[in-house]
């Protein structure tokens, strides 16, 4: 059960679109569409950003889009805001009923 | 609205208990599954266990296998986590998540935090 590996950090300056990689392999990120990805600001719970890799919650911005090409699945934000500096996290099912999160990419706008 | 609160957290010392609890309310309870993350201070997510709807499948992290027993009163409308054999590791906030179409936790709770330590 190793977890999904994602960049430490990304940055990127407003108005400017930035992506954050998510990397697992074919048992989890390559085998099901069932990624997700989460928005943690600091002391705050973790809030669902996109499902099912590319799916977006009613109520999320359309600036938010995720895809997935082979292992890696990627988060994409465009028209960066000063309230899109959070960490974000990636989340795959990984079959045999377990569920995997990688390490989490700290997102700062410049 | 979808409204998830977890209580139960404190500090314990290793070896010992502990029992979580998550409330919902907002939610047909009963026709979601619902899943139990932690996070360490200063770490990253972590997934913990998952009971199906009806609560006859319960799937846990290799981590917590045998020691955390995942369970679900819906006439309370309550999830459970019992923790037993405490380690300084099980250290974090632990969040109840319903369960989405795919696997993905759509609604979180604040969380509440569990420190293991002498």
């Amino acid at each position: 059960q190793s977890a999904l590996t994602q960049p430490p950090s990304a940055s990127g300056s407003p108005g400017q679109s930035v992506t954050i990689s998510c990397t697992g392999t074919s048992s989890d990120v390559g085998g099901y569409n069932y990624v997700s990805w989460y928005q943690q600001h600091p002391g705050k719970a973790p809030k669902l950003m996109i499902y099912e890799v590319n799916k977006r919650p009613s109520g999320v911005p359309d600036r938010f889009s995720g895809s997935k090409s082979g292992n890696t699945a990627s988060l994409t934000v465009s028209g960066l805001q000063a309230e899109d500096e959070a960490v974000f996290y990636c989340a795959s099912y990984a079959g045999g009923n377990i569920f995997l999160f990688g390490g989490g990419t700290k997102l700062t706008v410049l | 609205q979808v409204q998830l609160v977890e209580s139960g957290g404190g500090v314990v010392q290793p070896g010992r208990s502990l029992r979580l609890s998550c409330a919902a309310s907002g939610f047909t309870f009963s026709a979601y599954s619902i899943h139990w993350v932690r996070q360490a201070p200063g770490k990253g997510l972590d997934w913990v266990a998952v009971i199906s709807k009806d609560g006859n499948n319960k799937y846990y992290a290799d981590s917590v296998k045998g020691r955390f027993t995942i369970s679900r009163d819906d006439s309370k409308n309550t999830l459970y986590l019992q923790m037993n054999s405490l380690r300084a590791e099980d250290t974090a906030v632990y969040y109840c998540a319903r369960v989405g179409s795919g696997w993905h936790g759509d609604y979180w709770g604040q969380g509440t935090l569990v420190t293991v330590s002498s």
